[in-house]
């Protein structure tokens, strides 16, 4: 099974900072991670696939990077919207496995 | 659009047998590359994938739970059915179904989820 550490685990951040999550992987997954936004109370939703992909809908500040086993998702000028918890996903093997979350809370 | 809604008892006993449905709207599970999975989530916790399954009947479960699950699905109700056996109040947890493709593999879109506690 694939484990998926990402880091931190919380963050507390101010409105226009600029965000890193990162996601490693025990193994390489190639470019099968994917990026995943949950805010309170609702059901997680797609931010970005295949590492880098964007996704339509998705605010352009949000981008992902990496391949093999380490990856990152930046969020750009953050936002009081963007209080959330953020998942990654690897694709690559069963068992499909997450990340443990990070969760952002914005000041 | 494609929508997925999940329903199921809300309270379980320990010892019982969870029997949740996935009811879905905008595509079909008899079409090629088509698959829905089933993950949890208990309170404040991560995410933990349980079990798939695709349009050819191919199905995958989680290895630590793979004794206790068992998923199905009815392609003319566009439904899909996953049981849980023997529950115990650590799978307390919200249950989502969601659909992902085969070519493409993201977990996309999501059901609102169904909150599930295991109490005696």
């Amino acid at each position: 099974e694939i484990v998926l550490t990402q880091s931190p685990d919380f963050q507390s951040v101010t409105p226009k900072e600029k965000v890193t999550i990162t996601c490693r992987a025990s193994q390489s997954v190639g470019s099968s991670l994917h990026w995943y936004q949950q805010k309170p109370d609702q059901s997680p939703k797609l931010l970005i696939n295949y590492a880098s992909q964007s996704i339509s809908g998705v605010p352009s500040r949000f981008s992902g990077s990496g391949s093999g086993t380490d990856f990152t998702l930046t969020i750009n000028s953050l936002e009081a919207e963007d209080a959330a918890t953020y998942y990654c996903h690897q694709s690559s093997s069963l068992p499909i496995t997450f990340g443990q979350g990070t969760r952002l809370e914005i000041k | 659009q494609v929508t997925l809604k999940e329903s199921g008892p809300a309270l379980v006993k320990p010892t019982q047998t969870l029997t949740l449905t996935c009811t879905f709207s905008g595509f079909s599970l008899s079409s090629s590359g088509m698959r829905v999975s089933w993950i949890r989530q208990p309170p404040g916790k991560a995410l933990e994938w349980l079990a798939r399954i695709d349009w050819g009947d191919n199905k995958v479960y989680s290895t630590s739970l793979k004794t206790r699950l068992t998923i199905s699905k009815d392609t003319s109700k566009n439904q899909v059915v996953l049981t849980m056996t023997n529950m115990d109040p650590v799978d307390t947890a919200t249950y989502y179904c969601v659909r992902s493709i085969s070519s493409t593999n993201w977990l996309d879109p999501w059901g609102q989820g169904t909150l599930v506690t295991v109490s005696s």
